[in-house]
């Protein structure tokens, strides 16, 4: 079936450092990737998306990479704020109906100032 | 914009109660889902719906059931609280799927934080 892998977080950086966050996953066929970010108190909104091989999802200045040969979609961004603290999720929707998307476990992002 | 609108932020049950989540949605979307979420585990999928009166097992259904009346509507059924069922539980709605449509994404609700004692 469908997984996906997260680093282990919580994750914790000054403002203005640059950020990874990994994610690999295993699907069959040709999923579609999602990052979704959840802020304090709220439900989930998703952040970028990519929907086939070597494309690229891009948001708020975060970027990811579809990269299939990896099987890959990892998150990056250049310089965090301290309003980037919040739960990044990874998530892959297969080719199955009804679009059911298969979430790693997430990721907590402190960013201090 | 899209509105997922989940009844309750925080509830607080007694074990062996019957509990009712209830999920609302406004953009006429088909497919709706129930989530829950425990840290370290991600979001795991509960039950979903792909239309009025018709629904499909998700990866953890045991001690669950939905219901689905109305297209907008999606209700989680919790028939005799259990302590272990203490989560946050998130509703989310979506069109219908196209294998590699953009469109196809799914909108969330804030989330309801169930205590069960």
């Amino acid at each position: 079936g469908n997984s996906v892998t997260q680093m282990e977080g919580p994750v914790t950086l000054s403002e203005e450092a640059f950020l990874t966050i990994n994610c690999t996953y295993t699907a069959t066929g040709y999923p579609s990737l999602f990052w979704y970010v959840q802020y304090p108190g709220e439900g989930l909104q998703l952040l970028l998306k990519a929907t086939k091989a070597d494309d690229k999802g891009s948001n708020k200045g975060f970027e990811a990479t579809y990269r299939k040969e990896t099987t890959s979609f990892h998150l990056e961004k250049g310089s965090v704020q301290v309003s980037d603290s919040a739960v990044y999720f990874c998530a892959l929707r297969g080719g199955t109906s009804y679009g059911k998307l298969t979430f790693g476990q997430g990721t907590i992002l402190t960013v201090h100032p | 914009d899209v509105k997922v609108t989940q009844s309750s932020r925080y509830l607080v049950k007694r074990t062996g109660e019957k509990v009712f989540l209830e999920c609302v949605q406004d953009m006429d979307h088909e497919n709706m889902f129930w989530y829950r979420q425990d840290p370290g585990l991600g979001l795991r999928l509960i039950y979903f719906s792909y239309d009025v009166k018709m629904k499909e097992k998700g990866d953890i259904p045991e001690g669950y059931s939905v219901s689905r009346e109305k297209k907008e509507r999606f209700s989680l059924i919790l028939e005799s609280a259990s302590t272990n069922q203490t989560s946050m539980y998130l509703c989310a709605s979506s069109p219908p799927q196209e294998p590699t449509s953009a469109k196809n994404i799914q909108y969330f609700g804030a989330g309801t934080r169930l205590s069960v004692l």
